[in-house]
């Protein structure tokens, strides 16, 4: 079975610096998906980046950017230029690429901004 | 335009009590999810549906039982609430080939 760790359960950071959160997995696919998920006190939980396997380039959306370590099996969430809005709870999940389609999640890193 | 929603957002019941929470999605998508969320915040699958059809059930108590009466509805039935039941309750969807998954926004049920 497939297992996902984050080892730190609270980060902190200064706004408009850079933090990373860590993300590691276990399986013996080769096919599959990673995301990071993000869950403001809103409880809504909201996609913020994802990245293919089979892509060996780094997934970036805006100040979101990961790095995807296939051998490793490490998927880190670097956030640039931290905004207070990016406060919240923060998760890595997994998905195989097969017909499973249930996501496996970490339990979470909570971050928070400070001004 | 709400792409997946779910009602009640919030639930509070007396133990032993049957109860149940809706989900609905606008996305055209042909898999619906039901995940759980703990007091620790940790998010586990419980069931998924691909058409109408059964195809994750997690090892869930059998007092919970999901129907899905067309692709776009997936509810969730729970019998005999138990003290343990209260959590965030999450519907999802997905295409079958894609990848992501759009979560609602969550029902939070406390069971007193």
């Amino acid at each position: 079975a497939q297992t996902v760790t984050q080892s730190q359960p609270e980060m902190s950071v200064q706004e408009a610096e850079t933090v990373t959160l860590s993300c590691t997995y276990d399986t013996s696919e080769s096919d599959y998906y990673l995301f990071w998920y993000k869950q403001p006190p809103s409880r809504q939980m909201i996609l913020v980046i994802r990245q293919e396997a089979y892509k060996q380039q780094n997934a970036t959306e805006n100040r979101f950017s990961v790095n995807f370590q296939k051998a490793a099996k490490s998927f880190s969430l670097k956030i640039s230029d931290s905004q207070l809005g990016d406060a919240a709870m923060y998760f890595c999940a997994y998905r195989s690429g097969g017909s499973n389609y249930k996501l496996t999640f970490g339990k979470g890193t909570l971050l928070t901004v400070n001004p | 335009d709400t792409a997946v929603s779910q009602t009640p957002k919030y639930l509070v019941t007396q133990m032993g009590n049957d109860k149940s929470i809706k989900c609905e999605q606008n996305l055209g998508h042909d898999t619906m999810y039901w995940y759980k969320q703990d007091s620790k915040k940790f998010l586990k699958i419980m069931f998924s549906y691909n058409n109408k059809e059964l195809i994750i059930n997690e090892t869930v108590p059998n007092r919970f039982s999901p129907k899905s009466p067309d692709k776009a509805h997936l509810n969730l039935h729970i019998n005999s609430l138990e003290l343990g039941d209260s959590a965030v309750y999450f519907c999802a969807s997905s295409q079958v080939w894609g990848s992501e998954q759009f979560f609602g926004p969550g029902t939070r049920l406390t069971v007193l």
